[in-house]
């Protein structure tokens, strides 16, 4: 069965630092893969999908991602990161070969930004 | 375009008593879900609707859990009686299609807490 670990429970950074949020997961195939993001009060927001091709995607909100079959690893980066940032991330897989909906999602990573 | 709306946004409920969590969808869209997160789990599946029919209710927990969605638009889940490990947050999600080109747009939730 696909899983998702998110190894960071909670990290905390000063505005201005850079980002990495770290993301592994254990597929057969080819995964599909997100990035969601939670705001205080808020529902889940697509940050950047991965299905195919480059295996840099851009995303909102200047984030990135990489993915690295060898390492099974689908890490999410920002190069300077805003207070308003401050959320909890989430790492999902879809679960069904190409399709989005049925989602196995990682426990999520708690980011606290420092002023 | 309104998002994805769900109500109540918070639920305090006796354990034994009946809850209705309700779903309203981004109007257009065909299919809806819902996820749920139990506090420090991961946000899992619960089931998938294409209009009015379930596609997929394989996370269903049991059967104190039903969900409809009347004539293809909004969407209730009903759990009764509810129980104890039954607290959590139930995410709703709607999509135009279920390929890799059409994102979830998620509600804010409900946060359901059974006392």
């Amino acid at each position: 069965a696909q899983s998702v670990t998110q190894p960071d429970i909670h990290i905390t950074v000063s505005e201005g630092a850079s980002l990495e949020l770290r993301c592994n997961y254990s597929y057969g195939a080819t995964p599909y893969l997100f990035w969601y993001v939670q705001s205080p009060g808020q529902g889940l927001q697509l940050l950047l999908k991965y299905f195919s091709g480059d295996t840099l995607v851009q995303g909102i909100k200047g984030f990135e991602a990489e993915f690295k079959r060898s390492q099974s690893s689908f890490n999410l980066r920002k190069p300077s990161v805003h207070w308003s940032d401050a959320a909890e991330y989430f790492c999902a897989v879809s679960s069904v070969r190409g399709s989005n909906y049925k989602l196995t999602f990682g426990k999520g990573t708690l980011l606290t930004v420092n002023p | 375009e309104a998002g994805v709306t769900q109500f109540p946004s918070h639920s305090v409920i006796e354990k034994g008593q009946t809850v209705t969590l309700r779903c309203d969808p981004i109007s257009g869209h065909d299919n809806l879900y819902w996820y749920r997160r139990v506090m420090g789990k991961e946000i899992k599946f619960l089931l998938h609707f294409v209009k009015e029919s379930k596609q997929d209710e394989s996370g269903m927990p049991n059967n104190r859990f039903l969900a409809e969605r009347t004539g293809g638009t909004y969407s209730t889940l009903k759990v009764q009686p509810a129980e104890l490990e039954d607290s959590g947050v139930y995410f709703c999600a709607s999509s135009l299609r279920t390929q890799d080109a059409s994102p979830l747009h998620f509600g804010n939730g409900t946060r359901l807490t059974v006392t």
